[in-house]
């Protein structure tokens, strides 16, 4: 199983970009990389995903490096709300191996704090 | 559209009963995970279910079952409930193996 590393906390200004990096050095060619976020007590919630190219949605912006083996979630203009802890994870297209379980691992994830 | 939602919320067992956790999938999803999430660590994959058959299991012991019924609904059982079992499970639905999953709010167990 592809494991990941990312920073255990990150401080942001409210209004400003938040760059949360994480490590996916063991990245298998067709790995996606997933991202959620959890806020205190409560279940994730599905931010974005990718492959190998940049993808942008209305909660925010993934960079994928062109080696794969790391990549960068954005969130524009963070606000107070989007203080959680912010997983990242590889996943295997289990309906690509037709059995396969894609099963999420969970690190224990970066702690971003919006400060006002 | 209905997210997914679990029950209950919260939880309270006493060491050595059995426990049954309860999950709806979000409409149109046929495939449920089952994660166990202890204090300040991340998720752990318990199993999947696909089409009420299990798709793949993480490293927990029999006691941990589950079911998935014909409306993708899914149930968590735990046999010989012991202190270490106390933890926020997740349930989590996704449209077909191997697609985006959605996580439920979770429920809370402690077993004393």
């Amino acid at each position: 199983d592809a494991k990941t590393t990312q920073p255990p906390s990150m401080d942001c200004a409210e209004g400003r970009a938040a760059n949360l990096p994480c490590n996916h050095s063991t990245i298998s060619g067709n790995e996606y990389v997933y991202w959620y976020r959890q806020i205190h007590s409560q279940g994730p919630q599905y931010i974005i995903h990718g492959l190998k190219n940049n993808e942008t949605n209305e909660m925010a912006s993934l960079i994928i490096t062109e080696d794969r083996k790391s990549s960068t979630l954005i969130l524009p203009h963070a606000t107070l709300r989007d203080t959680a802890v912010y997983y990242c994870n590889v996943s295997p297209p289990g309906a690509v191996y037709g059995g396969a379980t894609n099963k999420l691992i969970f690190g224990t994830g970066t702690l971003l704090a919006v400060q006002p | 559209e209905t997210g997914v939602t679990q029950s209950p919320t919260h939880l309270i067992k006493t060491r050595g009963q059995q426990v049954t956790l309860r999950c709806s999938s979000q409409s149109g999803h046929n495939t449920v995970s089952w994660y166990q999430q202890a204090l300040g660590q991340g998720p752990q994959f318990i199993f999947q279910y696909y089409r009420e058959e299990e798709n793949g299991r993480g490293n927990f012991p029999p006691r941990f079952s589950g079911l998935q019924f014909p409306n993708y609904s899914s149930e968590l059982n735990v046999n010989a409930l012991e202190l270490d079992d106390s933890a926020l499970y997740l349930c989590a639905s996704s449209p077909y193996k191997g697609e985006t999953q959605y996580f439920g709010p979770g429920t809370r167990l402690l077993v004393l």
